[in-house]
């Protein structure tokens, strides 16, 4: 089956620079995907790695490493709200059309 | 506004007694989806559909059923509903489940099944 990994939570001070990662397992790859979800909220869409390297876009950025089955979310100049549960997705099965989602990182960032 | 719509918001409902959750895109999405949400598993694929008439189970399709007759439209069907489909379940569209695809998410609909 398909299974992703991420830290559970993760604590970060207001300015600074955090790092969320993600190992996967799927049969099949096509990208990584990032998803953020305030509290009581719907999920919203970041980014989409399908080739190796970084992607930015402001002060979002994303890494994806296919030989090591693992990307990264990097967030900068980190603000009061971008706390919120970080979610990295990835679609599989053939014509990538079912998607299987990791549980999420929850990120505090504190003054 | 582009949008994807769920009703209703918030149900309590009791076990058994059959309900449909509604979703509704107006951005002529081919693909649609449901997921549910629960604490520490993140979220889970119910079912998906590829376009009108074309539908299949996603992880955990067990419990539910969905339709698509028309293209903006794809409601979920809890025929018998119990207690462990308590939940917040999403609705979600996008062009195709491909390279570079953002899907867009309802606001959710919470479902208590007493």
């Amino acid at each position: 089956g398909q299974s992703l990994e991420q830290p559970s939570e993760v604590t970060a001070v207001e300015g600074a620079i955090v790092q969320i990662n993600c190992t996967y397992q799927t049969s099949g790859f096509y990208g990584l995907s990032w998803y953020q979800q305030h509290d009581g909220g719907a999920p919203t869409f970041l980014s989409y790695n399908a080739l190796d390297g970084l992607e930015e876009t402001g002060r979002f950025s994303s890494f994806l490493s296919r030989s090591d089955s693992y990307g990264y979310l990097l967030l900068q100049e980190l603000q009061m709200k971008d706390s919120a549960s970080y979610f990295c997705a990835v679609p599989w099965d053939g014509g990538y059309q079912k998607v299987t989602f990791g549980t999420g990182t929850k990120l505090q960032v504190i003054p | 506004e582009a949008q994807v719509t769920q009703n209703p918001r918030y149900l309590i409902t009791v076990t058994g007694k059959k309900l449909t959750v509604t979703c509704s895109q107006n951005m002529n999405h081919e693909y649609m989806s449901w997921y549910r949400q629960d604490p520490g598993l993140g979220l889970r694929q119910i079912y998906y559909s590829m376009n009108v008439e074309v539908t299949d189970k996603g992880d955990v399709p067990e419990g539910y059923k969905v339709s698509r007759k028309e293209k903006r439209n794809f409601p979920l069907i809890l025929e018998s509903p119990s207690p462990n489909q308590t939940s917040l379940y999403f609705c979600a569209s996008s062009l195709l489940q491909g390279e570079n695809t953002e899907a867009f998410f309802g606001q959710g609909t919470r479902l208590t099944v007493v």
